[in-house]
């Protein structure tokens, strides 16, 4: 049973550029959610994804965006990067989006920007 | 907003000691969840417990719902117990938004 896998693992940018990450939810779940965490702090919710489309954001500019395929994989782009958006980028997989269902997390790829 | 403080914020502990780690939150929750973050970065499930005790091994939990906090008890600690130790929840009406707290530093010294 694979778990949630995301690629890449490490990335690094330079300001202005933008990129994309990916992320493979656990098998048999179909809600995909996003988490940005900087050095020392906890994860923060970026936004959620289920049925291909953003059910909930959180506070975060627009150069942030997200998609979903039909097969329940998930992309996070981000535009425009600042040396700010140097973070651990996590992502989390639900079976629904209820707030009862447990989510579960890959290993998360660490992005830099120079 | 909703807020989750953990304390205490570092925790150093000797081989074989005991601990116990608080999470408090601010709002009715429907999800509450203990994760263990390795060196690596990836955040392993401990314990789903929106209410009530639940105990796996060396590890245990209780979550207090109506007094809006939850601990984690590790028992006969060992050096893989290192890491970061965060509680995260889900409010009343929030949907399935995991807010965090800053984490627990735990090191545990042979």
């Amino acid at each position: 049973d694979a778990g949630v896998t995301q690629s890449p693992t490490h990335l690094i940018k330079t300001r202005g550029q933008q990129v994309t990450l990916r992320c493979s939810p656990k098998s048999g779940h179909d809600t995909v959610s996003w988490y940005q965490q900087a050095l020392g702090q906890g994860p923060q919710f970026i936004f959620q994804y289920y049925e291909e489309e953003e059910r909930q954001r959180g506070n975060f500019p627009d150069r942030f965006s997200g998609h979903q395929y039909p097969n329940y994989s998930s992309e996070l782009n981000v535009n425009a990067l600042l040396l700010g958006d140097s973070a651990l980028y996590l992502c989390a997989s639900s079976l629904v989006p209820g707030a009862t269902y447990i989510q579960y997390f890959g290993a998360g790829t660490r992005l830099s920007v120079l | 907003g909703i807020q989750v403080e953990q304390s205490p914020p570092d925790l150093i502990l000797q081989e074989g000691a005991n601990s116990t780690l608080r999470c408090n939150f601010s709002d009715s929750v429907n999800n509450l969840q203990w994760f263990h973050q390795n060196p690596w970065g990836q955040l392993i499930n401990l314990f789903y417990i929106p209410s009530g005790t639940k105990q796996n091994g060396r590890l245990s939990a209780t979550t207090v719902a109506t007094e809006r906090y939850s601990l984690l008890y590790i028992s006969s600690s060992q050096t893989t117990d290192s890491g970061v130790y965060f509680c995260a929840e889900v409010n009343t009406g929030a949907n399935s938004k995991l807010t965090f707290g800053k984490g627990i530093t735990l090191s545990v010294r042979p």
